[in-house]
């Protein structure tokens, strides 16, 4: 069974400067990679999504993250953040259902 | 369209209630899934359904029970409420992998606690 383990549970930072969420990601079989946004008291949103074809992808808002098949990695970067980024950020693989991390919270200060 | 809805958004129950969440979504969807969301854990699958009539369990059924007559709802029937319950769910529906792009849909989320 695959399972997706987020490396930081609360990651605070300044505003306009670079931030990386660390997704790490266990299957034996190609999988589907997943990044969420959940901001406060609502849903997730999809940020972006890895299916196959080029390992850096683009998301909405800025967001980018780059598939790592050797290292089993998915990291969600962004070069500079604004205080509206702040939310929970759920990275998550599909092998017949979805499985999700636990959450990484990240806050931008001013 | 209204993608996902649910309802209550919030609810409180009584040890040993039931209740049911509704869910429903106007996107033709053939995947709904229910999962729960508890601080650190991420969010947990409990049942989902792959079409009208067909259900099955996720990682944390155990309380909960389903059903799908109808490609639109998918409830979820809280048989005896605990307080191990008190969590958000979040119901979520998608199209059928290998037909699209295998991105699901949130709900807005329901907020139950159970005293």
């Amino acid at each position: 069974a695959q399972s997706v383990t987020q490396l930081d549970s609360q990651v605070p930072v300044f505003e306009e400067a670079p931030v990386e969420l660390r997704c790490n990601y266990s299957s034996s079989v190609s999988v589907y990679l997943f990044w969420y946004v959940q901001y406060p008291n609502q849903g997730l949103q999809l940020l972006l999504k890895y299916l196959s074809g080029s390992t850096l992808v683009k998301g909405i808002n800025g967001f980018e993250a780059e598939f790592n098949k050797s290292q089993t990695s998915f990291h969600l970067r962004k070069p500079s953040v604004h205080i509206s980024d702040t939310a929970e950020y759920f990275c998550a693989c599909h092998y017949g259902k979805l499985t999700f991390g636990q959450g990484t919270i990240l806050t931008v200060h001013p | 369209n209204a993608g996902v809805t649910q309802t209550p958004k919030f609810q409180v129950l009584k040890t040993g209630q039931s209740m049911t969440l509704q869910c429903a979504q106007d996107m033709n969807h053939e995947y709904m899934s229910w999962y729960r969301q508890d601080p650190g854990m991420g969010l947990r699958l409990i049942h989902y359904s792959v079409g009208a009539g067909i259900t099955d369990q996720g990682e944390v059924p155990n309380g909960y029970n389903v059903s799908r007559s109808t490609t639109e709802d998918f409830p979820l029937r809280l048989l005896s409420a605990a307080p191990s319950q008190t969590s958000v769910y979040f119901c979520a529906s998608s199209y059928a992998p290998g037909l699209r792009s295998y991105e699901q849909y949130f709900g807005p989320g329901t907020r139950l606690t159970v005293t």
